[in-house]
């Protein structure tokens, strides 16, 4: 079983949906979760932290962490055609918190 | 305030040879993280560099790869005799910390080798 599984999807929205993205984990020493946005051909930029359980918001991305259910997710509210690209769950355990454990990426593709 | 910055983009290499990938971290950015991404694959960690010193190399093979980050200038990921299965995009990492949580890793564009 892999540490983090994430669904590649590609995922196809039309512009102004909700988009619900989501991974789960393994490994109950993972304490830092993040979600990282990757264009195609450039590296990955970080869009939302989270330490432990708990929500956290910023603008139209609402970033959840369920740490009894090992379970991760990023909602978009209001997508646009910019956000179109491969979203990354990332997460770390305390101790070696530097070293990131990725999912393998989802493609979102947003329609005007 | 530039960003990471790496070099090559691009390297193509054959079978044998050695490839040198190129990381300068952002400026004020002592901590240097490379990640190595294979086709269909996520990001995985290889090593974490301060300035001359190898902190963890956990994720890095045993055989033909070494990583360095010299007091002066940029670090370096260094891959002898390439095979094909080193066809990847290489992604270098930096932070200003790393015992605060978790600092932001901010990343290159990567270095996308291919072996022939």
């Amino acid at each position: 079983q892999k540490e983090v599984e994430q669904d590649p999807g590609p995922l196809s929205v039309p512009e102004g949906a909700i988009v619900s993205l989501n991974c789960t984990y393994s490994n109950s020493a993972f304490q830092y979760f993040m979600w990282y946005r990757q264009y195609s051909r450039k590296g990955p930029e970080l869009l939302m932290y989270t330490y432990s359980s708990g929500n956290k918001e910023d603008g139209r991305f609402t970033a959840q962490v369920d740490k009894s259910s090992k379970y991760i997710s990023l909602f978009i509210r209001d997508s646009q055609p910019s956000d179109s690209a491969t979203y990354l769950c990332a997460m770390s355990a305390r101790g070696s918190n530097y070293k990131l454990t990725f999912g393998k990426g989802t493609l979102l593709t947003v329609n005007p | 305030n530039a960003g990471v910055m790496q070099n090559p983009r691009h390297l193509v290499r054959r079978r044998g040879q050695e490839a040198r990938l190129r990381c300068s971290p952002m400026k004020g950015h002592s901590h240097v993280y490379w990640y190595r991404q294979l086709p269909e694959e996520g990001l995985k960690f290889m090593v974490y560099l301060q300035k001359e010193n190898i902190i963890d190399e956990s994720g890095m093979p045993k055989e033909r790869f070494s990583a360095e980050f010299p007091k002066e200038g940029p670090s370096i990921l260094r891959i002898q005799q390439v095979v094909r299965g080193d066809s990847a995009a290489y992604f270098c990492a930096s932070s200003y910390t790393a015992d605060r949580g978790t600092d932001t890793q901010y990343f290159g564009p990567g270095t996308r080798l291919t072996v022939l």
